[in-house]
């Protein structure tokens, strides 16, 4: 049984930083790839991330490069999202999702970004 | 602007068919595996197809999945009340190193 929980969501302002984890139980954690998706409200799925299964390789949607930075501890079954300098339509759903076709997904974590 | 293209909206009567198309191009759906998710609203993504045409663990057979060209297509069959969801397509982009998802596409079963 594999899953995953993500944490650390909340109401930030703009311009302030926040850190996504996503936790893994059940599975071998250092044997794949992690992506990070988010969801706008009302609106369709966005890649955000991708990090290797050894966190030797990561890549990042325009949007999010240079603000956003994926980290993972496999020792501790850990992924995390580093957000900073938050912006107004940073507000999302955010998704950890497991392996190349992302097979698992956690329940997600709200976003907002607001004054 | 999804860099894959999904109809907006599809519908159809319980029991009939209904297929979901999503277009890319040469450098993601033309080259990659695609995927196929079904969300309920409320609810994460659930994987529904996998390297174009094969089923997770649980997946009934009414849900299928092909790829020709540039094209990936859903097909569910002997649709049910509990299909109704929003359907995404989506692969990597070997050209913008993304991962890139179609804009989804809203089931409405009559």
């Amino acid at each position: 049984q594999v899953h995953l929980v993500e944490s650390g969501g909340g109401v930030v302002q703009p311009g302030r930083s926040l850190r996504l984890t996503c936790a893994g139980s059940g599975i071998t954690f250092n044997t794949f790839a992690i992506h990070w998706v988010r969801q706008p409200p009302g609106k369709g799925l966005e890649w955000v991330s991708v990090i290797s299964y050894d966190g030797s390789n990561k890549f990042y949607a325009d949007s999010v490069k240079g603000r956003f930075t994926v980290s993972r501890d496999n020792s501790k079954n850990t992924l995390y999202l580093q957000i900073n300098r938050l912006r107004t339509d940073d507000t999302a759903v955010y998704y950890c999702a497991g392996n190349d076709s992302l097979s698992f997904w956690g329940q997600g974590v709200l976003v907002t970004v607001s004054s | 602007q999804s860099v894959l293209t999904q109809p907006p909206s599809v519908s159809a009567a319980p029991g009939q068919t209904v297929t979901i198309s999503c277009a890319g191009d040469s450098s993601n759906v033309g080259s990659l595996f695609v995927s196929w998710y079904q969300q309920v609203p409320g609810t994460a993504p659930k994987l529904l197809i996998y390297d174009n045409n094969r089923r997770p663990s649980g997946i009934p057979d009414r849900f299928s999945g092909s790829k020709s060209g540039t094209s990936a297509t859903l097909v569910i069959t002997g649709l049910q009340a509990g299909d109704e969801a929003d359907y995404y397509c989506g692969t990597w982009d070997f050209n913008l190193s993304d991962g890139v998802f179609g804009g989804g596409t809203k089931l409405t079963v009559l």
